[in-house]
């Protein structure tokens, strides 16, 4: 079955303590991405790749990192969480670049929440 | 950059009535247009994706949506809708130029009563 995989999905933690979230995906996608979803602001692009080795940043990119050293995996790390990163976070992949109109696939969430 | 505007974060309809989800974006430049749709505890799935080749697009679950140059809108419609039509809707818009960002809109949470 084609799917993105995120784990973990539910996370508490402390300010402070480095953690990483994974995202696999099984479909072979060149496109990786991840959003952050928050109240009243819609999800927002924290991080994006087009390709292994290829990343770029999004909208809120602050106080994370990205690698991509395998097409399939695309984890995200906070190095040092802080609460204003309490948030429901997505994974989403596509076959090509957003410009092609591929539409991506979404994993089903990673709920954060940093005390 | 491109944006987008959902207008109304909630909206409220009887069961059986139109849908009327609301999208605009901001530049006369016609963009690549998403709709999804999100279940409660669950990611985003599409529900339809404008393309040049027709301005009137038809998704999943009797959804559509027009595109229209002219009012750089995107609405999202139903005739009739059913409880399962519950759930959060989002608007994206693909940025142009050399970015290959996605900007989604604030979301509009749909409510049907029965």
């Amino acid at each position: 079955e084609a799917q993105v995989t995120q784990n973990p999905r539910y996370l508490i933690t402390v300010t402070g303590k480095k953690l990483t979230v994974t995202c696999s995906q099984n479909m072979n996608h060149e496109y990786m991405s991840w959003y952050r979803q928050d109240p009243g602001l819609g999800l927002r692009q924290i991080y994006y790749s087009m390709n292994v080795e290829v990343t770029d940043k999004g909208d809120v990119p602050e106080g994370y990192k990205v690698s991509r050293k395998e097409k399939r995996n695309f984890p995200l790390i906070l190095e040092s969480p802080s609460p204003n990163q309490t948030s429901l976070y997505f994974c989403a992949s596509s076959s090509q670049g957003p410009r092609s109109n591929q539409p991506q696939h979404f994993g089903d969430g990673t709920r954060l929440s940093i005390l | 950059a491109q944006s987008v505007t959902q207008l109304g974060s909630h909206v409220s309809v009887s069961e059986g009535a139109l849908v009327l989800l609301r999208c605009n974006y901001s530049s006369s430049v016609p963009p690549y247009l998403f709709w999804y749709v999100q279940y409660p505890n669950q990611g985003l799935q599409l529900l339809l994706k404008y393309t040049s080749a027709a301005t009137l697009v038809k998704g999943i679950n009797g959804f559509e949506a027009e595109f229209k140059k002219s009012e750089t809108s995107f609405h999202l419609t139903k005739p009739s809708a059913h409880m399962s039509d519950a759930a959060e809707y989002f608007c994206a818009v693909t940025q142009t130029g050399g970015y290959q960002k996605v900007t989604f809109g604030i979301g509009t949470k749909l409510q049907v009563i029965p």
